[in-house]
């Protein structure tokens, strides 16, 4: 069973870099079959995909058009888990964020708890 | 502007049958499949149906999803007090290069 668990800061500073991390148990980070994502949920944006990190012989980055200026997401096989960073964040970036995974064929099946993230001075 | 669209609420009695639908464009549910989540409140979403129609293991049957061109849609039959809940459509957007999400729809049992 695959379970994935977030862990945040709770606070940015406005014009800092968010930074989010998500523990994978259950599967690999680094299996060629998978894509690991960061979806943001908010009142005023609702259900928001971020982007995701896969591999494929090597790794790759697919980001949202609205983020991709200041988005990177970033694999540690080491540890098993992948992280989310925000650069210059403003008050419009507070959400709920929650990694997604896969669950065995279908994507986008297994959500973490989600942690949230607020941007404020 | 969400480029996948859902009417904000529906509502039912215990028993009756209610449906959702689940507007989109030719990049994203015209082409690709659609999956459906139900979120609690508090909680994070769940996946209710994948691959258009198809239930993950432990989702009741009462449960549904079809698609027809553009559009989708989610059925659910027989309601239950426990399924007050939003629910979000979701799939793949070709030319955005990203999955897209529905705008939600809270489902209230009266």
């Amino acid at each position: 069973q695959v379970q994935l668990q977030e862990s945040g800061p709770g606070l940015v500073k406005p014009s800092q870099t968010l930074s989010v991390t998500c523990a994978i148990s259950g599967d690999s980070v680094s299996s060629n079959s998978a894509a690991w994502n960061w979806i943001r949920q908010s009142p005023s944006r609702g259900l928001e995909w971020l982007g995701r990190t896969y591999y494929r012989s090597k790794w790759n980055n697919d980001y949202a058009a609205s983020v991709r200026s200041r988005i990177s997401i970033n694999p540690d096989t080491s540890k098993n888990q992948f992280s989310l960073q925000l650069n210059s964040v403003t008050p419009e970036d507070t959400a709920v964020y929650y990694c997604v995974g896969r669950d065995g064929g279908i994507l986008l099946a297994i959500w973490g708890q989600g942690t949230t993230v607020t941007v404020s001075s | 502007q969400s480029v996948v669209t859902q009417p904000p609420s529906a509502s039912g009695t215990p028993g009756q049958r209610v449906t959702i639908s689940c507007s989109g464009g030719s990049s994203n549910i015209g082409r690709n499949s659609v999956n459906w989540y139900q979120q609690l409140p508090g909680t994070a979403p769940k996946l209710l149906i994948y691959s258009n129609n198809q239930r993950p293991s432990g989702v009741p049957d009462r449960f549904s999803g079809s698609k027809s061109g553009t559009s989708a849609s989610l059925a659910i039959g027989g309601l239950q007090s426990e399924d007050e809940a939003d629910y979000y459509c979701a799939a793949w957007d070709d030319s955005l290069y990203g999955y897209v999400f529905g705008t939600g729809t809270k489902v209230t049992v009266l």
